[in-house]
């Protein structure tokens, strides 16, 4: 039990596909984050959200569009994606955005 | 910009034998602190050490502790009594103390995969 939710664990998805990724967290935590992890590269933050409000967003494409609605909650809406977005994507929480992150187990996204 | 670098990808070790994952980083700050995290198979990135930039006193987690060498930016991560559940990816990452547009940066490195052998 990590305590960080990630669904679904696995998603095969087509370029033109409209598909969510979804994070839960019950810690108490106020920040949340996304991150991509491809292969032999650094892990990559994509966006922060600090008691819900989106603080950080690193030139992530417009395809890739998160949502906070409360503080246990991380989505990850997706649009028109491209082969080169294949990947696992992380999500994690921590207590305020200046503590150490607890991650959960990702999704790991196939694009067709 | 800051920058995380971990020049091994691999690394091995015999079970119960030490081992030493290095980091290097790049920053202009004075103030801010190291991580190594480890990401076993089931993919779950558990936080094993944090090193505060400030405290000259290298942090010691059990098993696990850090060669902290500030002036020469250098982090790396010693294993004593390595265990087969050591196995895993291990992240060396980068957090600034000070805050940009409301939150801290997470700036991560590439990763040493840790084999442990019986």
């Amino acid at each position: 039990e990590t305590g960080v939710t990630q669904t679904p664990r696995h998603l095969v998805m087509g370029m033109t596909n409209k598909k969510s990724l979804k994070c839960e967290q019950h810690l108490g935590h106020n920040a949340m984050y996304w991150y991509k992890q491809s292969a032999k590269k650094p892990l990559e933050l994509m966006f922060v959200y600090n008691f819900k409000e989106q603080t950080e967003n690193n030139s992530v494409p417009s395809r890739f569009s998160p949502e906070c609605p409360n503080s246990s909650h991380l989505f990850l809406h997706l649009h028109t994606l491209q082969p080169e977005d294949s990947a696992l994507y992380l999500c994690a929480s921590s207590p305020i955005a200046d503590q150490p992150q607890h991650f959960g187990d990702g999704t790991r996204l196939s694009i067709l | 910009a800051q920058t995380v670098t971990q020049s091994q990808p691999e690394m091995s070790v015999q079970e119960a034998e030490t081992v030493t994952l290095s980091c290097t980083y790049d920053t202009s700050e004075s103030d801010y602190y190291l991580f190594w995290y480890k990401q076993p198979p089931s993919r779950q990135m558990i936080l094993v050490i944090r090193q505060e930039a400030y405290k000259q006193q290298n942090a010691t987690e059990n098993r696990f502790s850090v060669n902290f060498q500030k002036a020469a930016k250098s982090f790396s991560l010693k294993i004593s009594d390595s265990q087969l559940g050591d196995a895993a990816m291990y992240f060396c990452a980068y957090r600034s103390a000070e805050r940009a547009s409301g939150t801290y940066k997470y700036i991560f490195g590439t990763g040493t995969r840790l084999k442990v052998l019986a």
